[in-house]
């Protein structure tokens, strides 16, 4: 089955740093790759999405590259804000009625004013 | 804007009891889902359905567990006899079509404790 791993396990930034995650996939059949953010005590929430018919996607602040032959992905953050910490997850599911996602570990992401 | 709603957000039961734990979808969403995050762990797969069946299940979805889909807004997971290890947070999400990949939407979860 699907296999994701992401990295870095933490990340602390300055506040109006950017920040990085990245993760890898092992089923090159996976299309969808979403990225959510976890607040303490809170549910993962959809922050943006890519699908494999694009190289890369930006919604404000936030952007996500795919590189489909190295089969990686990545969530850059620009000019970081205090409200940007949470656990950030990763996420790839294949073709198919079901959609399951399967998740990376998450990244610690620590933004200090 | 519509989210899923879990009750309740916290869960304290003796090992070997029954549990179950509700979850209310987004009104127009077709697909349900149950995961599992066992703390500082990732989250976890545990089943989906589809049209009042189940339509996945991971290898942790096993006898013990069950879902349904009891009226036209409910979703519930049913753990029969808990172990210890079935401590964690356990999330409900849902997602509008039924096919191809759409976003699915989480709810904030039930913290399960087993004593």
């Amino acid at each position: 089955g699907e296999n994701v791993e992401q990295h870095p396990s933490t990340l602390s930034v300055q506040e109006g740093d950017s920040a990085v995650i990245k993760c890898t996939y092992s089923d090159s059949a996976s299309n969808y790759f979403p990225w959510y953010k976890q607040e303490l005590g809170k549910g993962p929430q959809l922050i943006i999405d890519i699908r494999s018919n694009v190289g890369e996607k930006k919604d404000q602040r936030i952007a996500v590259t795919l590189n489909k032959t190295a089969k990686h992905f990545s969530l850059h953050i620009t000019e970081t804000q205090p409200e940007d910490s949470a656990v950030y997850f990763c996420a790839a599911s294949v073709p198919g009625g079901y959609s399951t996602l399967t998740f990376g570990k998450g990244t610690m992401l620590l933004v200090s004013p | 804007e519509p989210e899923v709603t879990q009750t309740p957000s916290h869960q304290v039961t003796q090992m070997g009891q029954e549990v179950i734990l509700r979850c209310v979808p987004i009104s127009n969403h077709l697909y349900f889902y149950w995961y599992r995050q066992i703390l500082g762990q990732k989250v976890e797969f545990l089943v989906s359905f589809y049209n009042n069946e189940i339509s996945e299940k991971s290898e942790i979805f096993d006898d013990q567990f069950s879902v349904e889909r009891p009226d036209g807004s409910n979703f519930t997971l049913k753990i029969r006899s808990t172990k210890l290890e079935d401590s964690a947070m356990y999330f409900c999400a849902s997602r509008e079509y039924p096919t191809g990949n759409q976003p699915q939407h989480f709810g904030d979860g039930t913290r399960l404790s087993i004593l």
